[in-house]
């Protein structure tokens, strides 16, 4: 079935460790994205990827960093994990980068930071 | 500065029409979506408006003032599954989506 895959569904977290969230798509989809939706917020830009060997930083790139190897995959990586970046995450894609483009949602992965 | 704004929650009935408003400034203008997202699941697209007026979908219509910054999304017919939060987002001049709170849709029998 296509779409995007994320893993873990979820995730507790010790403060201080490392992480990284997976995100594959298989609609050959040039743009992705990370987003955070925490409660009472809109959801917020992490990073994105234009396209594959491209990132660019979003609204809260702050402690996370990311990598576009190929197409498909768009890992997010929580270098030290801090309490605050307990969220949801979602990663998303769209055939190209572009304000007209619809933007397509993995499942999420919850995360709670300890 | 770059602000979605719209309600916070709202409650219909069953079989009428609800209207949910959304305003917004963003550092030049791309486009205004409205995307669905059902409790503990993932937004999924409905609209997409970029010019002036009423784009209808079966249930749905989604209105674009570019003059006002507003948008809203009507729904008509309203069934239970309905029931979930409405995210509005605009398109800024960079092409990022600047993401409203959402509203809450409770749909009573």
């Amino acid at each position: 079935i296509a779409g995007i895959t994320q893993a873990p569904t979820s995730q507790i977290l010790a403060a201080g460790r490392r992480m990284t969230l997976r995100c594959t798509q298989d609609m050959r989809h040039n743009a992705m994205y990370w987003y955070r939706q925490d409660l009472g917020l809109g959801l917020r830009l992490i990073h994105y990827s234009n396209t594959a060997g491209t990132t660019g930083k979003g609204e809260v790139p702050d402690g996370y960093s990311v990598s576009r190897a190929n197409t498909d995959d768009f890992p997010l990586t929580l270098a030290s994990a801090v309490p605050s970046q307990t969220s949801v995450y979602f990663c998303a894609s769209s055939k190209l980068a572009g304000a007209q483009e619809t933007q397509y949602f993995g499942p999420g992965t919850r995360l709670l930071v300890l | 500065g770059q602000n979605i704004d719209q309600p916070t929650e709202m409650t219909a009935t069953e079989g009428a029409i609800v209207q949910i408003n959304c305003t917004y400034q963003t550092s030049g203008f791309n486009g205004l979506f409205w995307y669905q997202q059902h409790a503990g699941e993932a937004p999924t697209f409905l609209s997409y408006n970029v010019l002036d007026g009423l784009e209808e979908k079966g249930r749905f219509s989604s209105f674009l003032s570019r003059s006002k910054g507003y948008s809203y999304l009507l729904l008509k017919e309203l069934q239970m599954k309905d029931s979930a939060s409405y995210l509005c987002a605009g398109a800024d001049s960079n092409y990022q989506l600047i993401w409203g709170a959402g509203t809450k849709l409770i749909i009573k029998p």
